[in-house]
């Protein structure tokens, strides 16, 4: 987990209410994710950021949103539009590595959050 | 359609013995193939990667993994198995396309090593 925080580690949210979870790398690294665990699900990828000030769509984007003002910070809000986001989230970064090129890159992963709605 | 397998939900293994998590692929081109390790209520951790070369790569804890091509399978394997092994275990894949960062995920193999 080193160099990837994630805040706050359980978060409890009342229906109808946005919350936004943070992450924060001090890797250095150029790309930020956010992934959506449920059991038996496996990971589902929600959006990622290969640069600041841009963001693409994942696999499950609906209701969620996510701003990229700053290199190290990729913070996810969780809206009142996801009808069902009680879930482990989970955020990672990934840099280039030594004489490779994007697609051969690490993800590495933050401790996780646990939001569950009331 | 391009996807991951991890065929079975869970295995079991006796402390001391050899483990082996199954993987096998399927997408177009040449892969890059990932092996992470989750413990309860925790991030990911990454264990080894292939990329190119040696089929067999090693990486943390005393794991490795052989890529097989033919059999479109990256296998996770251990010599001997630890109770602290016990964990769930994803493999993912990567199409190897310049920018591409997206990783395809397995859906997780529960292994529980008993003593």
């Amino acid at each position: 987990d080193g160099g990837i925080t994630q805040s706050p580690k359980y978060l409890f949210r009342k229906e109808g209410q946005n919350v936004t979870l943070s992450c924060e790398q001090n890797l250095n690294h150029d790309a930020m994710y956010w992934y959506r665990q449920d059991p038996g699900q496996g990971l589902r990828l929600i959006y990622y950021s290969q640069i600041v000030n841009d963001f693409q769509k994942g696999d499950i984007a609906e209701g969620y949103s996510v701003s990229r003002e700053k290199k190290e910070s990729f913070p996810l809000t969780v809206t009142s539009a996801q009808k069902n986001p009680t879930a482990f989230y989970l955020c990672a970064s990934s840099g280039r590595e030594s004489g490779g090129h994007p697609s051969t890159d690490t993800q590495y992963f933050g401790p996780g959050t646990r939001l569950t709605v009331l | 359609a391009q996807s991951v397998a991890q065929p079975e939900d869970q295995v079991n293994v006796a402390e001391g013995n050899p483990l082996t998590v199954k993987c096998t692929y399927s997408v177009s081109g040449n892969p890059y193939l990932f092996w992470y390790v989750q413990y309860p209520n925790r991030g990911l951790q990454f264990l080894l990667k292939y990329i190119t070369g040696d089929n067999l790569v090693k990486g943390s804890y005393g794991f490795e993994a052989e890529f097989n091509k033919s059999q479109t399978s990256f296998h996770l394997k251990k010599p001997s198995a630890l109770v602290s092994d016990s964990a769930l275990y994803f493999c993912a894949v990567r199409l190897n396309a310049g920018n591409n960062r997206k990783l395809i995920w397995g859906l997780g193999t529960s292994l529980a090593v008993n003593p």
